[in-house]
This record gives structure tokens, C-alpha cells and sequence, in this order.
């Protein structure tokens, strides 16, 4: 079984751009949900999608937005990009749904966004 | 407020010998879960241990344990026998399955030396 799969695993932008990230869940995964690691802040969780319903929210600003498509994939949209925003961007997928709960996640090797 | 802070940004063992990861949590919800993942150098983070906040026997993996004190919020892991591949950052987490969100703790960057 393929695990989970991010893309673009490196990108570089620069200040005032957007960047668009994707992910594609494990086969049979419908939950979605994407952190942003930074040295010493650990992962903070951005947000998080079931059936292509967002169901919970970080505190991150409005130029984080997402989506998940039917097929369960996900991306991950940061607009008008700061120098703060430079972060490893994790994705994750679980089996949630509604008689499973495990709480596991399995993770993509992520997506590495430097803003210069 | 959820919360889970790791106090030991950095910690290193002897390989062969035993270490012990701290965390502490904070959540009003009565059904929720911790977790230990483990994230490598440059590597997928994977899981190490799960504790379901209802179980009162602590969880094992093999050399990896934890001690679930619930009533001081607080949930270490130990690893014994500790080899170089143990090597990684190790990050303490909690989910409540309520709310569907996790709260990850800022993570322990443990060395294990030969």
C-alpha cells in the first residue's frame, strides 16, 4: 500500500507569493490534516478535512486555506507568503470514520517551503 | 486549552542503556488519546506508542513503554536498551476524538551515542 504523498517536496518563493501544496492520503483514508513544523514551535496543526468537510481549524491566518477533493486528496494554499511562513509542511492521513477511531497518523515526508 | 509541552528540547544515552521523555498535557475532555511519534533525521515521522486515556495499564512496544499518570497529566515514554537508530526527534501528542484535533508538544531531540 503506497503511503502518504506530498508534492512539491522543496520549493522556494519568495515574499508576497502564493504557494499551493499537495496531498494524496493513503488508499482508504478519509481524513486529512496538515501541519506546519518549525524549529522549536514543534507541529503546529493547521487544519483538518473528512469527506472533503474541513472539521477543525488552527490558529493560522486566512492566508491558510485548504481543500480536499472527493477522492480524499488535499492541498494547502498560503497566500501573500512571509518570511515567517518558511516551514516544513506536513501532511497526514487517518483512518477516521464514523465506528473508527484510532487517532493514528501517517505521515508525508513533506514539503519544505524556504521564503526568501 | 488544549496543551502538551515537552520540557527536554535535547537529551543523549549511551546505547544499551534506558531513557526516559517527558511530557505533560492539559485538556478538559474525557476521551482522548496520547501518542509518541518518532521523526528520524530527514525521515517520515511514524508512530512509537499509543495510550488510550480510558485504559489504566500502561502501553508497550517492544523497548518502548510509557508511564500514564492521568491525575498529573502526565505521560513519559521510556526506552530501554536504546540503539542508534533510536535517534530522532520525538514529539508527545494528544487527540481528542470530539473535536478531531491534535496537539503536538514542541518535541525532544534524542541522540543516542556509541
Amino acid at each position: 500500500k503506497a503511503g502518504v504523498t506530498q508534492t512539491p517536496r522543496y520549493l522556494i518563493k519568495t515574499r508576497g507569493q502564493q504557494v499551493t501544496l499537495s496531498c494524496s492520503p493513503i488508499s482508504g483514508h478519509r481524513s486529512v490534516s496538515w501541519y506546519q513544523q518549525t524549529p522549536g514551535q514543534g507541529l503546529q496543526f493547521l487544519f483538518e478535512y473528512f469527506s472533503e468537510t474541513q472539521r477543525n481549524k488552527g490558529n493560522f491566518p486566512g492566508r491558510f486555506s485548504g481543500r480536499q477533493f472527493s477522492n480524499s486528496r488535499s492541498e494547502m494554499n498560503v497566500s501573500t507568503l512571509e518570511l515567517g511562513d518558511s516551514a516544513l509542511y506536513l501532511c497526514a492521513s487517518s483512518l477516521e470514520g464514523t465506528s473508527v477511531i484510532s487517532g493514528e497518523l501517517f505521515f508525508g515526508e513533506g514539503s519544505r517551503l524556504t521564503v526568501l | 486549552a488544549q496543551t502538551v509541552t515537552q520540557s527536554q528540547p535535547e537529551m543523549s544515552v549511551q546505547e544499551a542503556e534506558t531513557v526516559t521523555l517527558s511530557c505533560t498535557y492539559d485538556t478538559s475532555e474525557s476521551n482522548y488519546y496520547l501518542f509518541w511519534y518518532k521523526q528520524p533525521p530527514s525521515r517520515q515521522m511514524i508512530l512509537v506508542i499509543r495510550q488510550e486515556a480510558y485504559k489504566q495499564q500502561n502501553a508497550t512496544e517492544n523497548r518502548f513503554s510509557v508511564n500514564f499518570q492521568k491525575a498529573a497529566k502526565s505521560f513519559s515514554l521510556k526506552i530501554s536498551d536504546s540503539q542508534l537508530g533510536d535517534t530522532a526527534m520525538y514529539f508527545c501528542a494528544s487527540f481528542t476524538s470530539g473535536t478531531y484535533k491534535y496537539i503536538f508538544g514542541t518535541g525532544t531531540r534524542l541522540k543516542v551515542l556509541a
